[in-house]
């Protein structure tokens, strides 16, 4: 099982661009969320998909945007690259299935995207 | 302030000390997660726990739900265990802008040889 896997590893991009993240889930996971870590700080919540839809989001602007697909591989698209916008994306995969099963799950992180906007 | 906060933000040990990482939350939570993070960003979950304590080989974790506050040890210390350890909540109100899981930022330790 080769556990979650993102690509790419690195990326440099320029302000006002768009950018595309991708994300693998760890077999048998059908739950894809997105966090972004900025440098010295703790990962902040982007939002989550399920059964390819966007079922939570964080506090992040339009400009972020995501998508999931039927073998549950996810997408994060960021459009118009700010400076600020230079972080490490994180993907992280569980087996949440229904928001009301009351149940939850270990999540598992991917290895990252380093995404620098020059 | 933040709704998890971590202490101390950065520890030095010698090789076979005994270190402990603290945890304090705010908010009502279903479930706690203590993470590892090496340079190059990729991080590793280490316990997943709701209540009691949980052990695995040199690492242990404790949580007290009443008192909002969850402990890391890690015991006879080594130099690989050097890496950022990251306490998340995940919130009792499953949903909305807090996300699924809310973060700490994280205790830079740094083992000695």
């Amino acid at each position: 099982d080769a556990g979650v896997t993102q690509s790419p590893t690195h990326l440099i991009k320029t302000r006002g661009q768009q950018v595309t993240l991708r994300c693998s889930p760890k077999s048998g996971h059908d739950t894809v969320s997105w966090y972004q870590q900025a440098l010295g700080q703790g990962p902040q919540f982007i939002f989550q998909y399920y059964e390819e839809e966007e079922r939570q989001r964080g506090n992040f602007p339009d400009r972020f945007s995501g998508h999931q697909f039927p073998n549950y591989s996810s997408e994060l698209n960021v459009n118009a690259l700010l400076l600020g916008d230079s972080a490490l994306y994180l993907c992280a995969s569980s087996e949440e299935g229904s928001r009301t099963s009351g149940r939850f799950y270990e999540q598992y992180f991917g290895p990252g995207t380093r995404l620098t906007v020059t | 302030k933040n709704e998890v906060e971590q202490s101390p933000q950065n520890l030095t040990a010698q090789e076979g000390e005994f270190i402990t990482i603290n945890c304090s939350y705010s908010v009502g939570i279903s479930a706690l997660h203590w993470l590892q993070q090496h340079p190059g960003g990729g991080i590793v979950s280490l316990f997943m726990l709701s209540s009691g304590k949980k052990k695995h080989g040199r690492l242990i974790a404790t949580i007290n739900i009443q008192e909002k506050h969850s402990s890391l040890h890690i015991t006879a210390s080594h130099p690989r265990d050097s890496a950022v350890y990251i306490c998340a909540v995940r919130p009792m109100n499953y949903g909305g802008s807090q996300g699924n899981l809310i973060f700490g930022k994280g205790t830079k330790l740094s083992v000695k040889p």
